[in-house]
């Protein structure tokens, strides 16, 4: 299995600002994931990201409104950009255990309102 | 994305009742997975299973991987007020994950 940890784990935030949500995994990882959640709903992706290469976007998530960042193997950042209270919800990231099986392994999400 | 259809989407159960929830897709897996999300927190992996047919238990929980491959189920013994949380279920084929709707579960003292 995998620990991960999310910064910030809430934050309430000014339409039209910028937030920066890091996870960091205590092992090297080939796969990670960000989701979004509404409160009392199923989880979104927004996005994979591999280290080294560009992340891949599921549809309805674009770059310039969530860049993300895979610097190494055990760490990515997810901006959500120009905030509008619509991206009020739960980030979480989430990244795939080593081996040969597929699981996927969460951090405790991060909490976001926007004003 | 696709999302898994899951049964039922919430119950109330009185403690020491014994739980069954399901998930059912349209397309095959070769991985199922089961999780727990208490709130504020991320979800947590409970069980996962690797080939058609497999039945695996962790603790008071047991869950199985459909023949068809397109279903999975879980089930709870003796629940106890500390069961209470959302369960999700994932299907995985290759690098691709798919999550069910979630089953709001209470347990009452």
């Amino acid at each position: 299995s995998a620990v991960i940890s999310q910064k910030p784990s809430r934050d309430i935030c000014q339409r039209g600002t910028s937030l920066t949500i890091q996870c960091q995994v205590d092992s090297q990882v080939t796969m990670m994931f960000w989701y979004r959640q509404q409160p009392g709903q199923s989880l979104t992706l927004i996005a994979t990201a591999n280290q080294g290469s560009e992340a891949t976007y599921e549809s309805g998530f674009v770059i310039d409104k969530f860049p993300i960042s895979r610097p190494n193997l055990t760490f990515s950042t997810l901006t959500v950009s120009n905030m509008s209270p619509e991206d009020s919800s739960i980030y979480l990231c989430s990244a795939e255990g080593q081996g040969a099986y597929n699981e996927q392994f969460f951090g405790p999400g991060t909490r976001l309102t926007v004003l | 994305g696709q999302q898994l259809n899951q049964s039922p989407q919430s119950m109330f159960i009185q403690e020491g009742e014994d739980v069954s929830m399901n998930c059912t897709s349209s397309s095959i897996f070769n991985t199922w997975l089961w999780y727990k999300q208490d709130p504020g927190e991320g979800p947590v992996l409970l069980i996962a299973l690797y080939k058609a047919g497999e039945l695996t238990s962790n603790g008071r929980l047991t869950a199985q991987f459909g023949i068809t491959r397109k279903d999975s189920f879980l089930n709870i013994s003796a629940s106890i007020p500390s069961d209470v949380g959302i369960y999700f279920c994932a299907g995985a084929t290759g690098n691709q994950f798919y999550f069910g709707t979630g089953t709001s579960l209470t347990v009452i003292p």
